[in-house]
């Protein structure tokens, strides 16, 4: 079985500021994950994702994920927030052999100008 | 290279009334999918399938049927709406690598509501 808890349903910034969103999971395998971002009206996008590489993960838009076993987390930073980050971010769990993702209930981030 | 596509965008139906949404991708895809996006619930996944010929049952199928009709092409049906199938539905898919856990992409959605 495998969730995924988001905390934090709504995250507001400074635009400049340190993005950090959070994303614990739970997995009786070693998992893989993701996260994706929505912006109004448009489906999802993948950001980046840990396949069990490298434990800090570079995405795209200036994103990045550390993957932290001991913690079962995978929070998402930026160091500078820009007012296009605005959107809603999910955190996504699979495991080898299924094809199935767990989805969080996702973080909507909004940039204080 | 379009993606994923989704018809239609938008819908309103009454209750009782059965419509199908359509899905296609063209990126040679083995695995699709269906989610139903509520707020606060995230995604969740209806039904799936891993090839041509294969539906299997995800987290919220009741009132939903699927259809693989070849490689490109999964719909969702909808054999009698409820107001409680009011959703964003989105369609994705996943080359399904042999690790079997690979990059869904995502449709842009339908916007269905159920009066």
């Amino acid at each position: 079985a495998q969730s995924v808890t988001q905390l934090g349903s709504h995250v507001s910034v400074s635009e400049g500021a340190l993005v950090l969103l959070r994303c614990n999971y739970s997995s009786s395998v070693p998992p893989y994950l993701f996260w994706y971002v929505q912006y109004p009206n448009q489906g999802l996008q993948l950001l980046l994702k840990y396949t069990s590489a490298a434990t800090l993960v570079k995405g795209i838009n200036g994103f990045e994920a550390e993957f932290k076993k001991s913690e079962t987390s995978f929070h998402l930073t930026k160091p500078s927030a820009h007012m296009s980050d605005a959107a809603e971010y999910f955190c996504a769990v699979g495991n080898f052999g299924n094809e199935k993702l767990t989805f969080g209930t996702g973080t909507r981030l909004t940039i204080i100008p | 290279n379009a993606g994923v596509t989704q018809t239609p965008k938008f819908q309103v139906l009454k209750t009782g009334q059965s419509m199908t949404l359509q899905c296609a991708q063209d990126m040679n895809h083995n695995s699709m999918y269906w989610y139903r996006q509520d707020p606060g619930m995230g995604l969740r996944l209806i039904y799936y399938s891993a090839s041509e010929g294969t539906t299997d049952k995800g987290e919220v199928p009741n009132g939903y049927n699927v259809s693989r009709l070849n490689k490109r092409e999964f719909s969702l049906r909808l054999e009698s709406a409820a107001p409680s199938q009011t959703s964003v539905y989105f369609c994705a898919s996943s080359e399904a690598l042999a690790s079997g856990v690979d990059t869904q992409y995502f449709g842009p959605g339908t916007r269905l509501t159920v009066l």
